[in-house]
């Protein structure tokens, strides 16, 4: 069965204080991905990787890094978080088809931030 | 702006009724996924859909793909109050990149 887990459910933190929202897959998928998702907008991209040490920037990836140095494992950093980032966040992960777009994300179960 | 338009956005109705949801788009995808998600949890993928024209259908709940592959419809029929949930539309046609809807939210009530 397919596993994408995130290292916590729910998170409270203070302005200014640096995040780290973690995120493990177990089906060796080379894809991997962050969203943030608030009411009325929908899922965001945030980050996404293809591939170890890889990154590229989603759709709103300002006040948000990155770092992939192991396939199974994607974090998300937030350097000074503030309360604009107060939101529900979603890591997935997909595999990569040869020469084709992946069509499959499995999502974990979401971190929600309190940003104080 | 959103990329996909999904409506309506909320939808409440009695166990037994018949509701479709659509997503719309201004432009053409390679695929598009519907997901349905509960509350505190991550999307579920219910299908994808990648044939211009094509309806797959899921027990109750038939999908479908419009001819010009820029918009799609999910329809339940004989709603129960275990479908009540976010349902969620993305497309893609960048390589790796998906376009989420802002979702639907659908009460049913026993």
């Amino acid at each position: 069965d397919v596993k994408v887990t995130q290292s916590s459910r729910y998170l409270v933190k203070r302005t200014g204080e640096k995040v780290f929202l973690e995120c493990v897959q177990d089906m060796d998928h080379e894809n991997m991905f962050w969203y943030r998702q608030d009411p009325g907008l929908g899922l965001r991209l945030i980050y996404f990787s293809y591939d170890v040490k890889m990154k590229e920037k989603g759709d709103i990836p300002e006040g948000y890094s990155v770092s992939r140095e192991k396939k199974e494992r994607f974090s998300l950093i937030l350097e000074s978080a503030s309360t604009n980032q107060t939101s529900m966040y979603l890591c997935a992960s997909g595999e990569r088809g040869p020469g084709i777009p992946t069509d499959t994300q499995y999502f974990g179960p979401g971190t929600r931030l309190t940003v104080l | 702006t959103q990329l996909l338009e999904q409506s309506p956005q909320f939808l409440s109705i009695q166990e037994g009724e018949n509701l479709t949801v659509y997503c719309n788009s201004s432009s053409v995808f390679s695929s598009l996924q519907w997901y349905r998600q509960e509350p505190g949890e991550g999307p579920v993928l219910l299908v994808t859909v990648v044939t211009g024209g094509e309806v797959k259908k899921l027990k109750r709940l038939t999908f479908q793909f419009g001819d010009a592959r820029k918009d799609s419809s999910l329809h339940i029929t004989a709603a129960q109050p275990g479908d009540t949930g976010l349902y969620l539309c993305a497309g893609t046609y960048n390589f790796n990149k998906f376009y989420f809807g802002s979702g639907t939210k659908l009460n049913v009530k026993p």
